[in-house]
């Protein structure tokens, strides 16, 4: 089965940068998505196919996609991305959707 | 704006079937450019696909639950729903609902979630 990677935290101070990574086999042949889950919230896609953003989502949230690593970066951190993130693909040889076992993001 | 809403019993007896709803509201299900799915968190555990369907009828589920879930869609009500057989304590979860765009007609990119819904299995 395919596997999905990610760094289970990840601590940033306000203004910083994080970047959360999405590791899987040669990863970059498929279409990564991100979504953004705060307590007690529904979860939200905030970038999708590798690098877009959905409407709504600040210009902070950036992605790339390359080799074996996919990456999630938030420029300018705020208090208010504290949440987790789940990378997401199509296993599209097997035919099911792969979850990353998420990074829980704490803004110091 | 799409807003979904999970229903359903939050207690479930091993051995029972768990059935849940999930209510759409800002968007009509009908259409083929998505697929209608579950994906549920146990706890201290990661996301699991569960399974989508679109309204056309096309479903894949995850192999994992395949022999145990049925999904149905009733365009009338503007709901889809979920039933899980044969529940064991390791069916504990938060389950969310979700709505996948339809990409090469796969449930691809999951964009609209569900608030989700504890259901916790035990006698």
């Amino acid at each position: 089965s395919y596997v999905l990677t990610q760094p289970p935290s990840l601590s940033v101070a306000p203004g910083q940068t994080a970047t959360i990574s999405c590791g899987g086999d040669n990863i970059a042949s498929k279409s990564v998505h991100w979504s953004q889950r705060k307590p007690g919230q529904a979860p939200v896609l905030v970038l999708y196919h590798d690098t877009d953003r959905p409407s709504g989502i600040p210009d902070r949230f950036s992605g790339s996609n390359s080799g074996n690593t996919a990456t999630l970066t938030i420029s300018r951190v705020e208090a208010g991305d504290e949440a987790d993130y789940y990378c997401q693909v199509w296993e599209s040889e097997h035919h099911y959707v792969v979850f990353g076992g998420g990074t829980k993001l704490t803004v110091l | 704006h799409l807003h979904l809403q999970e229903s359903g019993p939050g207690l479930v007896k091993p051995s029972e079937t768990l059935s849940l709803t999930c209510t759409v509201s800002g968007g009509s299900i009908n259409s083929s450019a998505y697929f209608w799915g579950w994906v549920r968190q146990p706890p201290g555990k990661g996301l699991e696909w569960m399974g989508s369907m679109s309204y056309t009828g096309s479903t894949y589920y995850n192999p994992s639950v395949k022999s145990r879930v049925t999904t149905s869609l009733d365009a009338s009500k503007n709901q889809f729903s979920l039933k899980l057989t044969s529940v064991t304590a390791a069916d504990t979860a938060v389950y969310y609902c979700a709505r996948a765009q339809s990409l090469a007609n796969a449930p691809a990119l999951i964009d609209y979630w569900g608030q989700g819904t504890l259901v916790t299995v035990s006698s």
